[in-house]
């Protein structure tokens, strides 16, 4: 099984900062590597998948790159609403994978 | 608009068996596959598993977790989908979730969720 190492699994970080979350995956996972953020007693909501394209409706702070086996999620200027927990999923090959999570809160 | 609302969830005893359902609307439900993850209360999401489309015969995808107990179905007719749980453990506790992937070929996964459905197995 592919194992999905997330970091950091909590920060905490002020509205304005950039933010870069990193999932590593334990073998190769082409482009089948998808972002969620989910907010606290909420479903959770696709972000990017594809490793960088965006969904529809998601602000454009939010980006995703990498390749191979180290990607990442990065938010350019967090705002209020972006208090939330993140995680990433590789679909590359079955059993599909989660990271762990990251917490992301307000200093 | 994409829907997705599971029931079936509740109480039941470890070793015992419980069938969600997830009724689907505002998308043409035989053409995709669809997934089951899961949630324990305070922790990650976990995938549990896939249900390919006709084309694909039905087939289906598990995690190591839950593969021989659990069972993944759907009836196109009805725009439902089936998560079978026999012999659960208390570790199976968890919010279940349906969810539809947003692209046909199962590249892709997690478009829209459900609510989800409580599934709680203790003595």
């Amino acid at each position: 099984d592919i194992q999905m190492t997330q970091s950091p699994s909590a920060m905490s970080a002020s509205v304005g900062d950039r933010v870069t979350i990193t999932c590593r995956a334990s073998q190769g996972i082409g482009n089948y590597l998808t972002w969620f953020q989910q907010k606290p007693g909420k479903v959770p909501k696709r972000l990017i998948y594809g490793v960088s394209t965006l969904q529809s409706g998601v602000p454009s702070r939010f980006s995703g790159s990498g390749s191979g086996t180290e990607f990442t999620l990065t938010i350019s200027s967090l705002q209020p609403e972006d208090f939330a927990s993140y995680y990433c999923l590789q679909h590359n090959s079955y059993p599909y994978t989660f990271g762990q999570g990251t917490k992301l809160e307000i200093k | 608009e994409v829907q997705l609302v599971e029931s079936g969830g509740g109480l039941v005893q470890p070793g015992g068996s419980l069938r969600l359902s997830c009724a689907a609307s505002g998308f043409t439900f035989s053409d995709y596959y669809m997934d089951w993850v899961r949630q324990a209360p305070g922790k990650g999401l976990e995938w549990v598993g896939r249900t390919r489309d006709k084309p694909n015969s039905y087939t289906t995808e598990y995690a190591a977790s839950v593969k021989g107990r659990f069972t993944i179905s759907r009836d196109d007719s009805k725009n439902s989908l089936f998560l079978q749980m026999n012999s659960l453990k208390t570790e199976d506790t968890a919010l279940y979730y349906c969810t539809y992937p947003g692209c046909t070929s199962g590249w892709c996964l997690g478009d829209a969720w459900g609510q989800g459905t409580l599934v709680t197995v203790s003595s």
